[in-house]
């Protein structure tokens, strides 16, 4: 099974400040990763799939980036409603599909 | 419009059983690879189990397999995970999930029903 690392747990970010989130695999999983986005009480909404590719109506301060075992989420100017849990998945090696414990963005 | 809808939640005792429900709307839902994903309170998203487009091939975690089926009913275009034998640890948030595009990422969720295993 691959276990995917994300870090940091907790981050503390000011609205307009760049946000930069990893997830780190425990073996190569090529471009195969996606990043989810989930606000309390709501369920998880696709951001970013395959390491890079933004996802239908998503904007274009979210970037994803990265291969093989390390990656990277970045938020180029936090809006309020940016602050929320975020969360990598891989579909590299399945089943199963593995997703990492979350980084929540929280508001300085 | 897309939809997913899980119903069928709710408050079970340890080594009872529970049958949830995932209607979809909008799109054929024997056309595309089913999932199943739950979260318990305060964790990250758990896949669960899977059901193929056509064959209908299903696969489970470790953690749930020989307890928990998952099927579908293509006349309802409806997905279902009868579970059984529940535990105290099977208490989350169940989720009904799909790949509708090429992003090969679970692009669709419905909102999800709490499953509850307590005495």
């Amino acid at each position: 099974e691959i276990v995917l690392t994300q870090s940091p747990a907790t981050l503390s970010l000011s609205p307009g400040e760049r946000a930069t989130l990893s997830c780190r695999t425990s073996q190569s999983i090529s471009s195969n990763l996606a990043w989810y986005q989930q606000k309390p009480g709501q369920a998880p909404r696709l951001l970013i799939y395959e390491s890079s590719n933004r996802a239908t109506g998503i904007p274009d301060r979210f970037s994803g980036s990265g291969s093989g075992t390390d990656f990277t989420l970045t938020i180029s100017s936090l809006e309020p409603e940016d602050f929320a849990v975020y969360y990598c998945q891989q579909r590299r090696n399945w089943p199963p599909y593995t997703f990492g414990q979350g980084t929540k963005l929280e508001i300085k | 419009e897309v939809q997913l809808v899980e119903s069928g939640g709710g408050l079970v005792k340890p080594g009872g059983s529970l049958r949830l429900s995932c209607a979809a709307s909008g799109f054929t839902l024997s056309s595309y690879s089913m999932k199943w994903v739950r979260q318990a309170p305060g964790k990250g998203p758990e896949w669960v189990s899977s059901i193929t487009s056509g064959s209908g091939t299903v696969y489970y975690a470790d953690s749930v397999k020989g307890r928990f089926t998952i099927s579908r009913d293509n006349a309802k275009n409806s997905l279902y995970l009868q579970m059984n034998s529940l535990r105290a640890e099977d208490t989350a948030v169940y989720y009904c999930a799909t790949t509708l595009t090429v992003t090969n990422a679970f692009d669709i969720w419905g909102q999800g029903t709490m499953v509850t295993v307590s005495s």
